[in-house]
């Protein structure tokens, strides 16, 4: 069954420092996001991304958070100058498109628990 | 992906019983809802969805009902095996916004043997 990966699993970095969260959708998925669950809350969604722009963003997805598609293949979330209130779990998401169904359902890849000291 | 330290709604059912697990949802202009199943550690896994046009849509073993009158959908699994332990969020995508998903706070599901 076709996996959205996600790396690294787990990420330490110091307040202040940029990180540089990975991910591969599935290979015909058109739409592509990121959210992120705070440990002990809800998933949240931060952004959505398809024809190489951004389609939709939340209130949390400010300045200091950005997307990326640099190739065919990869969607990277870029998080300039961590604090430590970023320190949650982050889900990348993609779908074949937006409507319903088993085909385009969201698939998420299994995480990366960024930790943020 | 755990929810440690949240208080979640729980449902104890016993191996072999049906669970049914309910959600309010908080728009009532949602056109389409999804439930997932998280397990400890990873992301939220894809079961069912519905649109809401219709008010029952069938899986394996997993029925989903909506209710648009009180803004409420429910998950019925179907003779619940231990595997089915995990925490079951449904969410919910608003008329108007073209992709993102609005999540509820999840209950957790316990299969005792």
């Amino acid at each position: 069954e076709p996996e959205v990966t996600q790396t690294p699993s787990h990420q330490v970095t110091q307040m202040g420092q940029e990180v540089i969260l990975r991910c591969v959708p599935i290979s015909n998925h058109l739409y592509f996001y990121w959210y992120r669950q705070i440990l002990g809350q809800k998933v949240e969604f931060l952004v959505s991304f398809y024809n190489n722009e951004i389609s939709e963003k939340s209130e949390i997805f400010d300045d200091q958070f950005s997307v990326e598609r640099p190739d065919g293949s990869n969607f990277t979330l870029k998080i300039r100058s961590t604090k430590l209130e970023d320190s949650a779990m982050y889900f990348c998401a993609s779908s074949e498109g937006v409507g319903w169904g088993a085909s385009y359902g969201y698939t998420f890849g299994s995480g990366t628990r960024l930790t943020v000291v | 992906g755990e929810s440690v330290g949240l208080h979640l709604p729980t449902l104890s059912v016993q191996e072999g019983d049906n669970s049914i697990i309910n959600c309010a949802y908080s728009n009532s202009a949602s056109d389409y809802f999804i439930w997932y199943k998280q397990e400890s550690g990873k992301g939220p896994q894809f079961i069912i969805d519905i649109r809401s046009n219709m008010d029952k849509r069938q899986g394996q073993r997993v029925t989903v009902l909506l209710n648009k009158t009180v803004k409420h959908l429910s998950l019925q699994i179907a003779a619940t095996q231990p595997g089915d332990s995990a925490v079951y969020f449904c969410a919910e995508k608003w008329t108007g916004t073209a992709s993102k998903l609005t999540f509820g706070t999840g209950t957790r599901l316990q299969v005792t043997l």
